[in-house]
């Protein structure tokens, strides 16, 4: 089992619709959970990040996080054409001091 | 904002060639990273470093090796490139800071990478 595992995509959505990106890991230690966008041929870029349990939102982002069931989302509202990348679930905790486990990405096109 | 420059965009080298990657950060973080990015297999670490003269392995350090001689500036050496190390190279930085409810709180910046084609 990876360590950090995403949706397989490729995810495909129209625009104005919601997307739904999720991401589940194995480390009951971990305690921060990040979300990276990366544009085709560029690098990743951070887009959100959460501690908590409970949702957290950013714009058209909101990140959910339930650390009981291992398990963390990104919802996009309202996507736009621009919103088409890959997203990447990172997760960081104690236990492995600092270094993020990344899942391999969601790819998300948003169709006009 | 947060500038992490790697110094070649695109390179081409010979199988048994001595490669060199810079990074360079200019916001003074603490920590820095190297890693690769293939096609299904996402993105996995090679090296990091918490501190100058401070190198720690990932998860796929084999003909690898890195160097931190000053904190702004982490170099990834290929002692001797394979065709197996052709890859996409990205470094990246961060800080640590422990937040009230002591949570490591390392957001990463990455460059803008390095695509290594190894003949």
């Amino acid at each position: 089992q990876k360590e950090v595992e995403q949706n397989s995509g490729p995810l495909s959505v129209p625009e104005g619709a919601i997307a739904s990106l999720n991401c589940t890991y194995s480390d009951r230690g971990s305690q921060s959970f990040f979300w990276y966008r990366q544009y085709s041929g560029k690098s990743p870029e951070l887009i959100m990040f959460i501690y908590s349990n409970g949702d957290k939102e950013d714009g058209r982002f909101t990140a959910q996080l339930n650390k009981a069931s291992q398990y963390v989302s990104l919802l996009i509202r309202d996507s736009q054409p621009s919103d088409s990348a890959t997203y990447l679930c990172a997760v960081n905790g104690w236990t492995n001091a600092g270094k993020s486990t990344f899942g391999d990405g969601t790819t998300l096109t948003v169709k006009p | 904002d947060v500038k992490v420059t790697q110094s070649s965009r695109y390179l081409v080298k010979r199988t048994g060639e001595k490669v060199f990657l810079e990074c360079v950060q200019d916001m003074d973080h603490e920590n820095m990273f190297w890693y690769r990015q293939d096609p299904g297999l996402g993105l996995r670490l090679i090296y990091f470093s918490y501190d100058v003269k401070m190198k720690e392995k990932g998860d796929i350090p084999e003909g690898y090796s890195v160097s931190r001689e000053k904190k702004e500036r982490f170099s990834l050496i290929l002692e001797s490139a394979s065709t197996n190390q052709t890859s996409m190279y990205l470094c990246a930085s961060s800080n640590t800071t422990v937040g009230q409810d002591k949570y490591r709180d390392e957001k990463l910046f990455f460059g803008s990478g390095t695509q290594l084609s190894v003949l």
